[in-house]
């Protein structure tokens, strides 16, 4: 997990409540992720970025929203439109988009 | 459309025995396939990749994979299971001719079990 660095590790949310999920690298790398993974399910992917202030949506993007003004950092904000978040969140860098993906040790989000 | 396939949820192996872990996928181009280990909580680590060349890719702790065209597989191996192997695995493809952003697509997972 060398490189990237997530917080918190574990996050709770109160119903209609905005959270945002931390993740920063120091690998220098252009491209970065946010996956979810749920049991059985693999990793899906909710928003990457390819550059600094730049971000598409992927596969799974509704009710989740990101930011990229920094190259080291690609914050999560998991919004009260979002109706079932619990999960576990990955977030990963490249040194450009395709590339081997780096890891951090990811944010278990849990609903009160 | 760019998919991967693990067809086993979960492998069991006795310790010192062979292991294999299956992946299959599809592309319209040439793949670019990795796999990854992932420890309870924790992120997904880097194991191995094929791009091009020899079809025997050799990876970390002893990992090796074997890229077949015509079967579209990347089956992990190893020829000596440890105990410590004991994880989740993704298998990840891209298109390496793909004009959109090559991003990864990811297997459901495999867990691999190694019994002392």
């Amino acid at each position: 997990d060398g490189g990237i660095t997530q917080s918190p590790k574990y996050l709770f949310r109160k119903e209609g409540q905005n959270v945002t999920l931390s993740c920063e690298q120091n690998l220098n790398h252009d491209a970065m992720y946010w996956y979810r993974q749920d049991p059985g399910q693999g990793l899906r992917l909710i928003y990457y970025s390819q550059i600094v202030n730049d971000f598409q949506k992927g596969d799974i993007a509704e009710g989740y929203s990101v930011s990229r003004e920094k190259k080291e950092s690609f914050p999560l904000t998991v919004t009260s439109a979002q109706k079932n978040p619990t999960a576990f969140y990955l977030c990963a860098s490249s040194i450009v988009t395709g590339d081997i993906q780096y890891f951090g040790a990811g944010t278990r989000l849990s609903v009160l | 459309a760019q998919s991967v396939a693990q067809p086993e949820d979960q492998v069991n192996v006795a310790e010192g025995n062979p292991l294999t872990v299956k992946c299959t996928y599809s592309v319209s181009g040439n793949p670019y396939l990795f796999w990854y280990v992932q420890y309870p909580n924790r992120g997904l680590q880097f194991l191995l990749k094929y791009i091009t060349g020899d079809n025997l890719v050799k990876g970390s702790y002893g990992f090796e994979a074997e890229f077949n065209k015509s079967q579209t597989s990347f089956h992990l191996k190893k020829p000596s299971a440890l105990v410590s192997d004991s994880a989740l695995y993704f298998c990840a493809v891209r298109d390496a001719g793909s004009s959109n952003t090559g991003k990864l697509i990811f297997g459901q997972g495999t867990t691999l079990q190694v019994k002392p």
